[in-house]
């Protein structure tokens, strides 16, 4: 079965560049969601989307955007990088309205900041 | 505003031997609760959910957990522990009534060792 794809799965930068994370939900996934994972941290949740349109915002810096997609992909879009972002990023999605309720999570995209 | 406690940040038991991993949780209403697995470097596999119904739920890889409404817990259980278990466990609820967004709020995680 298709799971959440997320690109790149590493990633290397400079303090002060930008970086931009991808994000592929399961097909016919409505929902995405970000997640930053600092080293030892558990998951905290960033921002999350819904056909399009910003569901829910958690945590997530002024330097960091992101959207979603007329194809449901979504990208996260970080800018100004610090030393501290350095973290695993995971994408998740899901469909809203799915009682069930559990997230599919990627296998993450580890940015290093330098 | 809703949380979750994981009161123990690693656990070491013997192959073979029983595991539990506690997790308890502060929500309004009736929780959503989830366990996830995480192995190093990867992503958060679902491992199992209680969201209404039998107290006792089962999930993957032979982990079960029991959800006990007065005591605000789920932990986590296996009746004889491998060493492939060994790995990093989240607890995370999601509070009911959230629109149907499935946002979840993650424990600190315990890391399980199981030892040979």
């Amino acid at each position: 079965a298709a799971g959440v794809i997320q690109s790149p799965r590493h990633l290397i930068k400079e303090k002060r560049e930008t970086a931009t994370l991808k994000c592929y939900p399961i097909p016919r996934h409505d929902t995405v969601y970000w997640y930053q994972q600092g080293p030892g941290q558990d998951p905290q949740f960033l921002i999350s989307f819904y056909e399009k349109m910003q569901s829910d915002k958690g945590s997530i810096p002024d330097r960091f955007s992101a959207q979603q997609f007329s194809d449901y992909h979504s990208e996260l879009n970080m800018s100004s990088l610090e030393l501290g972002d350095s973290a695993l990023y995971f994408c998740a999605s899901s469909l809203r309205d799915r009682s069930s309720g559990e997230l599919f999570f990627g296998e993450g995209s580890r940015l290093t900041v330098l | 505003a809703q949380s979750v406690a994981q009161p123990e940040d690693q656990v070491n038991v013997a192959e073979g031997n029983p595991l539990t991993v506690k997790c308890t949780y502060s929500v309004s209403g009736n929780p959503y609760l989830f366990w996830y697995v995480q192995y190093p470097n990867r992503g958060l596999q679902f491992l199992l959910k209680y969201i209404t119904g039998d107290n006792l739920v089962k999930g993957s890889y032979g982990f079960e957990a029991e959800f006990n409404k007065s005591q605000t817990s789920f932990h986590l259980k296996k009746p004889s522990a491998l060493v492939s278990d060994s790995a990093l466990y989240f607890c995370a609820v999601r509070a009911p009534r959230s629109g149907g967004y499935n946002k979840l709020i993650f424990g600190a995680g315990t890391r399980l060792a199981v030892h040979p």
